[in-house]
């Protein structure tokens, strides 16, 4: 597509709630990256992938963050167990290479009551 | 642990005169700085770029500076336009590309 497509655009669980939060990067773009951004707050790296191999997952704040990208295109970030500071603005990115920069869709916002 | 700071949060600027944005960071490994544009309930839009073999790279009425001695860099907006008002973020990178850490953000409001 013409860019990078995120959904749901909003969610909201009950907190001990799973939520899986989609991502379709441009065409073409081996790299993805997820990002979490709280109110106020910049980006904060979750994890990245080239293709289909996670190779950086330092990110993930706890072990019920989990991200996949099986056929190297659609990503999907998975979070167990919802609690409220997981409340946030998950944002997708991808990119060909640094130079570019990333291309970010426009996120998910994420409010766990 | 914040590598990268924006520590103005807003600027307000007239129409037509110069935006200047700053921001500092504490790593001096990061070799590569990307300035972002952000308007409420979208995704963060890549403005400039730039390499830490540079000091200034240009596009337009964007130009950003980069001083490695001072670990500091600057996004100049001349002259700004109302449709510049948004939220600017400055993010670097290591290298290893895998990661770019971003600071807070200032918000730009340009009064027409």
């Amino acid at each position: 597509g013409a860019g990078v497509s995120q959904s749901p655009r909003y969610k909201v669980a009950k907190r001990g709630q799973d939520v899986a939060l989609r991502c379709d990067p441009i065409s073409g773009h081996v790299s993805l990256f997820w990002y979490q951004q709280a109110l106020g707050q910049g980006p904060e790296f979750l994890t990245y992938f080239q293709n289909e191999a996670q190779l950086d997952k330092s990110g993930l704040p706890s072990d019920r963050f989990f991200a996949e990208r099986p056929e190297g295109s659609v990503s999907t970030l998975k979070i167990q167990r919802t609690q409220q500071e997981d409340s946030a603005v998950y944002l997708c990115a991808s990119s060909l290479d640094r130079q570019g920069g990333y291309t970010f869709g426009s996120g998910t916002r994420l409010t766990v009551v | 642990d914040q590598q990268v700071k924006q520590n103005s949060p807003s600027l307000s600027v007239q129409e037509g005169r110069i935006s200047i944005l700053n921001c500092d960071y504490t790593n001096s490994m990061f070799d590569y700085f990307l300035w972002y544009k952000k308007y409420p309930a979208e995704g963060p839009t890549f403005l400039i770029s730039i390499s830490s073999i540079k000091d200034k790279n240009e596009d337009g009425r964007f130009t950003v500076f980069l001083n490695k001695s001072a670990k500091h860099l600057s996004l100049h907006i001349v002259p700004s336009q109302p449709g510049d008002s948004a939220v600017y973020f400055c993010a670097a990178s290591d290298g290893s590309g895998n990661q770019f850490y971003f600071g807070t953000g200032t918000s730009l409001t340009v009064i027409p």
